[in-house]
């Protein structure tokens, strides 16, 4: 059964500085993944998507994702920081094989300005 | 201006009621799902659509049903039988449901039993 992983439930960054949110993932065969962003009481924003391909990912508001099959991994970056990015981000991993996508459980990401 | 909407925005409910969430796209897509998020769990699948007049069960579907009589609209109706039925719903769609479509989700309603 495929399942996703954020293994960290807030992350904490200052204003400026690069920032990481992580992924991990398990498929059994080849994944399809997602980005998604949520304001509050809002629904989820898509930022970017990995497929087959470049494993570096950029998507919008500067944010890039690195998928990395050897560690199942797939984490979310930004190379500056911004207050405005302060929101919830979910991770999100589709199987080829199933037509169902499955979210992560979120991780909160505040900036500190 | 396309879009996915919901309606309403906050939707009270007494308990032993019926009540139906609204969804409605403009995106042509043929693809529709309903999720459930409740803090700390992500989101949950409740139902989903690929084609107009079909649609299967996802991962939380007791308590919960749906129609979809047109490509537009995805109505999900939260029945007596939902036992915890409190929590934030959200509509999505895409372009189709193969694996690598992402998904347009609407602002979400968020459902209080009384």
């Amino acid at each position: 059964a495929q399942s996703v992983a954020q293994p960290e439930d807030q992350v904490n960054v200052a204003e400026g500085n690069p920032l990481t949110v992580k992924c991990t993932y398990s498929v059994s065969g080849n994944p399809y993944l997602f980005w998604y962003v949520q304001y509050p009481n809002r629904g989820l924003q898509f930022l970017l998507k990995y497929i087959t391909g470049d494993n570096l990912v950029k998507g919008s508001y500067g944010f890039e994702a690195e998928f990395n099959k050897s560690q199942t991994s797939f984490h979310l970056k930004k190379p500056s920081a911004l207050v405005s990015d302060s929101a919830l981000y979910f991770c999100a991993v589709r199987d080829v094989r199933d037509d169902k996508i499955i979210f992560g459980k979120g991780t909160r990401l505040h900036i500190l300005p | 201006d396309g879009g996915i909407t919901q309606s309403p925005k906050y939707l009270f409910r007494k308990e032993g009621q019926n009540v139906t969430l609204s969804c409605e796209q403009n995106l042509n897509h043929d693809a529709m799902y309903w999720y459930r998020q409740d803090p700390g769990q992500g989101l949950r699948l409740i139902y989903y659509s690929q084609i107009v007049n079909d649609f299967q069960k996802g991962d939380i579907a007791e308590g919960y049903s749906v129609s979809r009589e047109k490509k537009e609209s995805f109505p999900l109706t939260v029945t007596s039988a939902q036992k915890n039925p409190t929590a934030f719903y959200l509509c999505a769609s895409s372009i189709g449901s193969l694996e690598h479509n992402e998904q347009f989700f609407g602002p979400g309603t968020r459902l209080t039993v009384l």
